[in-house]
């Protein structure tokens, strides 16, 4: 059991728009540690895809953008192609600096 | 850019002592205040963070996982270690080496490789 909360999966056809959310705590995201994304394509490692709650990293298409309010974070993701499928992870810390990984979220597109 | 590789054993006995390196390459691990750190993945399961650890030495554990667990830096070989004692079946998973980045986000990671614990 994650102490940071995403749905298992969520699903959407090309071109639309999914929204991916990740809830935490007043321990975690709640105490104002910032949320990181990362994406992880089959057989791969993961992949830093927004840091800093907002920031997307060089080469990140600005198809994906991050949000941060409260003790929740979500990814969102437009324009979906074929080539997002994949698994997205929310990651923070705690007060005693541990990082915290999301369950994980499989976006299937259809 | 920095580069890290994973490598070790990929079979362990249970109870036996799994021990890893993380080369870095693409800069000296001790050139600026990074964490450095190890992340598992369970087959089809997902991320678990081990421990960090600064190249000073200063060192940060999950609670979750066994007592068990060092992490280690050798600036000289700019290369850091993984040790988990006593294994067993659940430790099975892919290890990542990986090193934080602005905001604390994990910007670099390894390839992985994947341990396997088994008589």
């Amino acid at each position: 059991q994650s102490v940071l909360t995403q749905p298992p999966s969520v699903s959407g056809a090309p071109g639309q728009r999914v929204i991916i959310s990740c809830t935490g705590s007043s321990s975690n995201i709640g105490a104002g540690y910032d949320v990181h994304w990362y994406q992880q394509l089959p057989g791969t490692a993961p992949k830093l895809l927004i840091y800093g709650n907002t920031n997307r990293p060089s080469g990140v298409p600005d198809r994906f953008s991050g949000s941060k309010s409260g003790t929740s974070a979500s990814l969102a993701i437009t324009g979906l192609q074929a080539e997002d499928e994949a698994d997205y992870y929310c990651q923070s810390y705690d007060s005693s600096l541990a990082a915290l990984f999301g369950g994980g979220t499989k976006l299937t597109v259809l | 850019q920095q580069q890290l590789q994973e490598s070790g054993p990929g079979l362990v006995k249970p109870s036996e002592t799994l021990s890893l390196t993380c080369t870095v390459s693409g800069g000296s691990i001790s050139s600026r205040s990074y964490y450095w750190g190890w992340i598992r993945q369970p087959p089809g399961k997902g991320l678990e963070w081990i421990g960090s650890i600064h190249y000073s030495g200063s060192t940060y554990y999950n609670p979750s996982v066994k007592s068990g667990v060092t992490i280690s830096v050798d600036t000289s070989k700019n290369q850091i270690s993984l040790k988990l004692s006593s294994v067993t079946a659940a430790d099975t998973a892919v290890y990542y080496c990986a090193r934080v980045g602005t905001a604390m986000a994990w910007h670099y990671w390894g390839q992985g490789t994947l341990v396997t614990v088994s008589s």
